[in-house]
């Protein structure tokens, strides 16, 4: 079906492990965005891709590695992953200059 | 320094009232976004808009940008609207094209 998938939808973890967030969207759009969301907090943008090969950072990136090898793909990954990166993560695609479609969401779980 | 603040923070409604929910923004921007967050978590796009309103359904999204001001107004509201409802803005220039700055959000809860 078309749309935006992410997986796992929840995922609790250890502090210090590897883990990756999976995002996955059918309509061939060029960019694709992942944020946080915290209490207290707005959605906060950590990476986006413009296109294959092409990310660059957001507002909070540090501790967060993305790729994008395929336009259709853009994992998240927390190289060694913290408390303070307990929170809910959001997969979203779209145009540049147009709405973005999000994703359901990734629950994540550091104890 | 929020740039995008929205009021009220929560609300609470009865079923058939009309709702106001207000964004003040404080940098130029190109297009202003309203998403609706479910209960459950999903967030869907509710309008995008630049200048002048734009309606669908029982939703207005207003928007002046001299006084960089934008409202969602719910008409005739149902206990289905019941969510937080986000403003978002896209900065002019600056930054990185497709880069959205939002707002904390707007609890809404409409009683039967």
């Amino acid at each position: 079906d078309a749309g935006i998938t992410q997986s796992p939808r929840y995922k609790i973890t250890e502090t210090g492990r590897q883990v990756t967030l999976m995002c996955h969207q059918t309509w061939s759009h060029s960019y694709m965005f992942w944020y946080r969301q915290d209490l207290g907090h707005g959605l906060r943008l950590i990476y986006y891709s413009a296109a294959a090969d092409i990310t660059d950072k957001g507002e909070v990136p540090d501790g967060y590695v993305v790729s994008r090898s395929k336009t259709e793909n853009f994992p998240l990954t927390l190289e060694s992953a913290t408390r303070s990166q307990t929170s809910v993560y959001f997969c979203a695609s779209g145009g540049p200059w147009g709405t973005q479609y999000f994703g359901p969401g990734t629950r994540l779980l550091v104890l | 320094k929020n740039e995008v603040e929205q009021s009220p923070q929560n609300l609470t409604a009865q079923e058939g009232e009309f709702i106001t929910i207000n964004c003040s923004y404080s940098v130029g921007i190109s297009a202003l976004h309203w998403l609706q967050q479910h209960p459950g978590g999903g967030i869907v796009s509710l309008f995008m808009l630049s200048s002048g309103k734009k309606k669908h359904g029982r939703l207005i999204a207003t928007i002046n940008i001299q006084e960089k001001h934008s409202s969602l107004h719910i008409t005739a509201s149902h206990p289905r609207d019941s969510a937080v409802y986000i403003c978002a803005v896209r900065p002019w220039g600056g930054g990185s094209q497709g880069n959205l700055i939002f707002g904390k959000g707007t609890k809404l809860s409409v009683k039967p």
